[in-house]
């Protein structure tokens, strides 16, 4: 069936160091969107990627999707403590722009 | 506050019994969405609606579970003779259809924990 992975799992990180979680769909998606999860809370939408090749900034955070459309990365530049939680990729089932495939997300721990 | 909300945050239970969960959607959402979350997983859909059709049950929900959303605005969850397997973070979400890609909001989600 259709598969979102997503690498890798945990990340520990100084703060001041960068970091990239990068998501692998066994299928073309028509979009991706990225989330993140704070410990102990529920999933925030972060932004969605449409377009074949499309890069998009917020602030330390940069975006990519990839050409094929089967796979995004998420770079953060210069982490901060802040920057604590679960990233998840996520993209709709085949056929359907609604309900969302997730991948099991990657833990980023930052030491100050 | 306009975002989604669902009630209660967390329920213990013991096993073999029923518990229902509700959202609240945003309130100009037409889609609603039922996920559940497990330790160190992503969030796996269940079902979802759009207004008050239920247009997909995931394979994932046995007979026990069952969802409603009667006048496309609310929805309720319930859980008929729970099992310990159903301990679980349930998430609901909203969205907009818009185009051909819709952002989905998630509410705070209920922690169920049977015993």
């Amino acid at each position: 069936g259709q598969q979102v992975m997503q690498i890798p799992q945990y990340q520990h990180v100084q703060e001041g160091e960068d970091f990239t979680t990068y998501c692998n769909s066994s299928t073309t998606l028509s979009n991706i969107q990225w989330y993140k999860q704070r410990p102990g809370g529920h999933p925030v939408f972060l932004i969605q990627l449409v377009k074949s090749g499309e890069v998009k900034k917020q602030k330390r955070l940069t975006f990519q999707f990839g050409e094929a459309k089967k796979n995004s990365s998420l770079h953060i530049t210069a982490t901060q403590t802040t920057d604590v939680g679960t990233y998840f990729c996520a993209g709709p089932f085949a056929g359907n722009t609604g309900k969302l495939i997730f991948g099991q997300g990657t833990t980023l721990q930052v030491k100050p | 506050d306009t975002g989604v909300s669902q009630d209660p945050r967390h329920k213990i239970t013991k096993r073999g019994q029923n518990v229902t969960f509700r959202c609240d959607p945003i309130s100009e959402h037409n889609r609603l969405y039922w996920y559940r979350q497990t330790l160190g997983q992503g969030p796996e859909f269940l079902t979802y609606f759009q207004n008050e059709a239920q247009l997909e049950k995931s394979r994932l929900l046995s007979d026990r579970f069952s969802a409603e959303r009667p006048k496309g605005s609310f929805s309720t969850l319930e859980i008929q003779r729970t099992e310990q397997g159903d301990s679980a973070m349930y998430l609901c979400a909203s969205s907009t259809t818009s185009g051909s890609a819709d952002t989905q909001y998630f509410g705070p989600g209920t922690r169920l924990t049977v015993l």
